[in-house]
């Protein structure tokens, strides 16, 4: 499979914990986007790599939020001590460094904090 | 900032019908429209797009959207609904121009289809 790679499909943790969500993108694709996706709404926008930099990050990022992208390759999306509200499905797309060009995005990861 | 406003939350069609799903967008610069479509535990696929050229665009299962700047719409059509098309739909919006690919996507349309 080609496409974009969330791993895991589902995490159950309780209020507290640390969690880590993994992506891996289309191989050639050097952007990366991670967006949080609540019931009944549309994804929003969290943050965004160009290769290993982050270049942007929503206001909806919190402290308790950290992403990286050590090698330009694969992503990881750390959630510290979580809260019930961070119950989302994160999704994570790619692209290439192209204008308007189509984001792919992967299956997401649910996350439900109890 | 750029949004978009899906009129309709649920759209209940018949099989074989027609299907509209209206979006209306706001924004500041000249935008990139897109739809996505999501299907239960399927990731988000793009449908079709809009970047500034023609303004009726065609997309994938014979759907397609037309651009009209002056009622700032871009509602997405189908001749003849099929069963597989029950899915929510996203219209999506970017400012054209901007160094990456910043999507802000509407609350979604659900669209059912009856037999």
């Amino acid at each position: 499979d080609t496409g974009v790679s969330q791993d895991p499909r589902h995490k159950i943790t309780k209020r507290g914990q640390n969690v880590t969500f993994r992506c891996d993108p289309i191989s050639e694709h050097n952007r990366l986007y991670w967006y949080r996706q609540t019931l009944g709404q549309g994804p929003e926008f969290l943050t965004y790599f160009q290769n290993e930099a982050q270049l942007e990050k929503s206001r909806l990022l919190s402290d308790r939020f950290s992403a990286e992208r050590p090698k330009g390759s694969f992503s990881t999306l750390e959630i510290q001590r979580t809260e019930q509200g961070d119950s989302a499905m994160y999704l994570c797309a790619s692209s290439l460094e192209v204008l308007n060009t189509e984001a792919f995005f992967g299956q997401g990861t649910r996350l439900t904090v109890v | 900032a750029q949004s978009v406003t899906q009129l309709d939350s649920h759209v209940s069609v018949s099989e074989g019908t027609p299907v509209l799903l209206r979006c209306n967008y706001s924004s500041s610069y000249s935008p990139s429209l897109f739809w996505y479509v999501q299907h239960p535990n399927k990731g988000l696929q793009l449908l079709l797009k809009y970047t500034s050229a023609a303004t009726l665009v065609k997309g994938i299962n014979g759907f397609e959207a037309e651009f009209k700047k002056s009622e700032t719409s871009f509602h997405l059509t189908k001749r003849s609904a099929h069963m597989s098309d029950a899915a929510e739909y996203f219209c999506v919006v970017s400012e054209a121009n901007t160094g990456f690919q910043k999507l802000v996507f509407g609350t979604g349309t659900r669209l059912l289809v009856s037999p």
